[in-house]
């Protein structure tokens, strides 16, 4: 079955740099990658997600590249805000009549003022 | 405030016993996802149902069931429970089986003693 794996485990940055969280999967058949931030106490939040047909999405100061060949995708936020803090989750997911979701094991950032 | 409700927010309870944990989606949403978060095991997808089917399942015990009813809300039971089971359990929906974007409840925090 599908395996994610996510780096780094835990990240700081100063306010106003950029973080990359990198994720790794390793079935080639996966073909949606959704990107979550989890704040303390809260649900996860979808934040981009990217389909396999794409190599590229922004949205504002975050963007996710997907590389299908290498079989990793990556979040980067730019100009980071102490409210970026949190825990981030990559996944992957396979169309197959459902939608198995297989989570990484969560980045957690601290945006350092 | 996603849409999605989750009853109980908690629930304490002990060893050998059996749980309902209720999920009603979004408002138009046709599709329930159960997931177990824990802080060994991280996000895990537990289960899918669209409009009242099965569509796919993820790493859900035997002890574990859940169903999706004709007004679309889901319940999932937990049986014979265990320590390890304590976790917090959200739902998610979305409009669509594939591909769509997952809305997340705010989750039951259950508590096995």
């Amino acid at each position: 079955g599908e395996n994610v794996e996510q780096h780094p485990s835990t990240l700081s940055v100063q306010e106003g740099d950029s973080a990359v969280i990198k994720c790794t999967y390793s079935d080639s058949a996966s073909n949606y990658f959704p990107w979550y931030k989890q704040e303390l106490g809260k649900r996860p939040q979808l934040i981009i997600d990217i389909r396999s047909n794409v190599g590229e999405k922004k949205d504002q100061r975050i963007a996710v590249t997907l590389n299908k060949t290498a079989k990793h995708f990556s979040l980067h936020i730019t100009e980071t805000q102490p409210e970026d803090s949190a825990v981030y989750f990559c996944a992957a997911s396979l169309y197959n009549y459902g939608q198995n979701f297989v989570f990484g094991p969560g980045t957690r950032l601290s945006v350092l003022p | 405030d996603s849409g999605v409700t989750q009853t109980p927010k908690h629930l304490i309870t002990a060893t050998g016993q059996r749980v309902t944990l209720r999920c009603s989606p979004r408002s138009g949403d046709l599709s329930v996802y159960w997931y177990q978060q824990s802080l060994d095991q991280g996000l895990q997808f537990l289960i899918q149902y669209y409009n009242g089917e099965e569509r796919a399942k993820g790493n859900i015990l035997e002890r574990f069931s859940a169903q999706q009813f004709p007004d679309l809300h889901s319940e999932l039971n937990l049986s014979s429970l265990e320590l390890g089971d304590s976790a917090l359990y959200f739902c998610a929906s979305s409009v669509l089986p594939l591909g769509e974007t997952q809305y997340f409840g705010p989750g039951t925090r259950l508590l096995v003693l």
